[in-house]
C-alpha cells in the first residue's frame, strides 16, 4: 500500500532562516506530488505541483522553492523565512489510477511551522 | 467568483442528527469529487469521492452530485462526537497535469 511520510512535524524557526521540509512517498511510481499551505481558520492554498522529477509548477510568487530531486521525494524549502510563512504546510501525493480509485489526492500529516 | 463555494460554518448539531455539508461550483468540466475530513493538527482523509453525478453511499456516509445544478453534498447519518471535524469538498477536470480545487472548508460539531 502506498504511504506518504512528511518531516518536520513542528517547527519553530526565526525571521530570516532558512527552511526545508521534506516530502516521500512510498508504494507508488511516479505520482504527482503536491505542496499546500493551510493558514489557520483558511482553506488550502496550492503553492507547487510537480509531475516529475526536476518538473516543478509554482502557483504563487513568494519567497518559497520547491524540488524533486527523486521520483518520490519533494522538498520545500526557503533561504528567509517571513512572518508570513507560518502556517501548516501539507504534501500530497496524487492517484491518477481513475479506473480503480478515481482522481483522488491524498496527503500526509502535515507540517507547523511558526516563523517568530 | 470562486471555482468552489463552501460555507465556512462552523455548525453545530446534536448527536444522531442528519448533517448535509454543500459545495457549489462554476466549472462544468469538473469530473470527479471528493469529501475530505480534517480533524484539528492533522492533514485531510479522504473520505469519500465520486465521479460526474449520482448517488454513492458509504456506511453512514452519504455524496450526491448534481452536475446540472453545480451542486454537491454530503450526508452524514446518525451523527457522532466523532464526526467533530472540518470537512473539505474538492473537484478535478482529471487530466494528469489538471488541478484539485478545494473548497475552503466547513467546520462541524457534533454536540453530545
Amino acid at each position: 500500500s502506498q504511504t506518504i511520510h512528511q518531516w518536520p512535524a513542528t517547527l519553530v524557526q526565526p525571521v530570516g532562516s532558512p527552511l526545508s521540509l521534506e516530502c516521500t512517498v512510498e508504494g507508488t511510481s511516479n505520482p504527482n506530488l503536491y505542496w499546500y499551505r493551510q493558514a489557520a481558520g483558511r482553506g488550502l492554498q496550492l503553492l507547487f505541483y510537480s509531475v516529475g522529477i526536476g518538473q516543478i509548477s509554482s502557483e504563487v510568487p513568494q519567497n518559497l522553492s520547491a524540488s524533486r530531486p527523486q521520483d518520490r521525494q519533494f522538498i520545500l524549502s526557503s533561504k528567509k523565512l517571513l512572518l508570513s510563512d507560518s502556517g501548516f504546510y501539507l504534501c500530497a501525493w496524487r492517484d491518477l489510477l481513475a479506473a480503480t480509485v478515481g482522481d483522488t489526492i491524498y496527503f500526509g500529516e502535515g507540517s507547523w511551522l511558526t516563523v517568530v | 467568483q470562486k471555482e468552489v463555494e463552501q460555507d465556512p460554518g462552523p455548525l453545530s448539531v446534536p448527536e444522531g442528527a442528519i448533517v448535509s455539508l454543500n459545495c457549489t461550483y462554476s466549472n462544468s468540466a469538473f469530473q470527479y469529487f471528493m469529501w475530505y475530513r480534517q480533524y484539528s493538527r492533522k492533514g485531510p482523509e479522504l473520505l469519500m469521492y465520486t465521479y460526474s453525478s449520482g448517488n454513492k453511499e458509504d456506511g453512514r456516509f452519504t455524496a450526491q452530485v448534481d452536475k446540472s445544478s453545480k451542486y454537491i453534498s454530503l450526508f452524514i447519518r446518525d451523527s457522532q462526537p466523532s464526526d467533530s471535524a472540518t470537512y473539505l469538498c474538492a473537484m478535478s477536470e482529471y487530466s494528469s497535469a489538471s488541478k484539485i480545487i478545494f473548497g475552503s472548508g466547513t467546520r462541524l460539531s457534533i454536540r453530545p
